[in-house]
């Protein structure tokens, strides 16, 4: 079993539905991040939590740390949201290492 | 522009060939990591430098190496003792302290 699992693996949706995506994990962690991939494979940082909820444009992403759990939301979707889109945890006490899970494909047709 | 530059983009080999992966960065960041990214799997950690001239295994270290003569470059070589070789290879950096990752484009590597 995985130590971060993310579901679902695969999305498809139209333009303008909310957009959950969700991430749980079995270690103790310090933080977890939310992160994109392109289609070209490059890979930006969106939110690093370790607690509560944080919120940048359409994005929102939070955190519960009793449940072991974390979400990805997207308001009003639009097709240039279409990624991947990755949870990665950083363990306690693991010097920064991070584990990573497998990603989410999202595709928001128009 | 500060970011990570990965070069070349898309990279062929011959069966038993080493290559050599450039992984080059303008942050100032102290930490380097190369990561390994197959289809359906995540991210898989292969060898990471927290400092200077020195650097540590990660999980799928077995048929590559790597050298951090710079703080500014971190290059991998895939060795031919790396079976299985061909997968998307992702460099990232990150700033001391709980700063997160910053990441490169990523270099496809193909066998010929």
């Amino acid at each position: 079993k995985n130590e971060v699992e993310q579901s679902p693996q695969n999305l498809t949706a139209q333009e303008g539905e909310f957009i959950t995506i969700n991430c749980s994990y079995s270690v103790g962690i310090s933080a977890l991040h939310w992160l994109q991939q392109h289609p070209g494979g490059g890979i930006v940082s969106l939110f690093m939590l370790s607690s509560g909820k944080k919120k940048h444009g359409r994005l929102i992403a939070t955190i519960n740390i009793q449940e072991k759990h974390s979400s990805l939301h997207i308001t009003a979707s639009h097709p240039r949201d279409s990624a991947v889109y990755i949870c990665a945890a950083r363990e306690r006490d693991s010097n920064y290492q991070l584990i990573w899970g497998a990603g989410t494909k999202l595709i928001i047709k128009p | 522009d500060g970011g990570i530059t990965q070069s070349p983009k898309y990279l062929f080999r011959k069966e038993g060939q080493n290559v050599t992966l450039s992984c080059e960065q303008n942050l100032n960041h102290d930490a380097m990591y190369w990561y390994r990214q197959d289809p359906g799997q995540g991210l898989r950690l292969i060898y990471y430098s927290q400092i200077v001239n020195d650097f540590q295994k990660g999980d799928i270290a077995e048929g590559y190496s790597v050298s951090r003569e710079k703080k500014e470059s971190f290059p991998l070589t895939v060795t031919s003792a790396q079976k299985n070789p061909t997968a998307f290879y992702l460099c990232a950096s990150r700033f001391r302290g709980r700063q997160p990752q910053h990441f490169g484009d990523g270099t496809r590597l193909s066998i010929l």
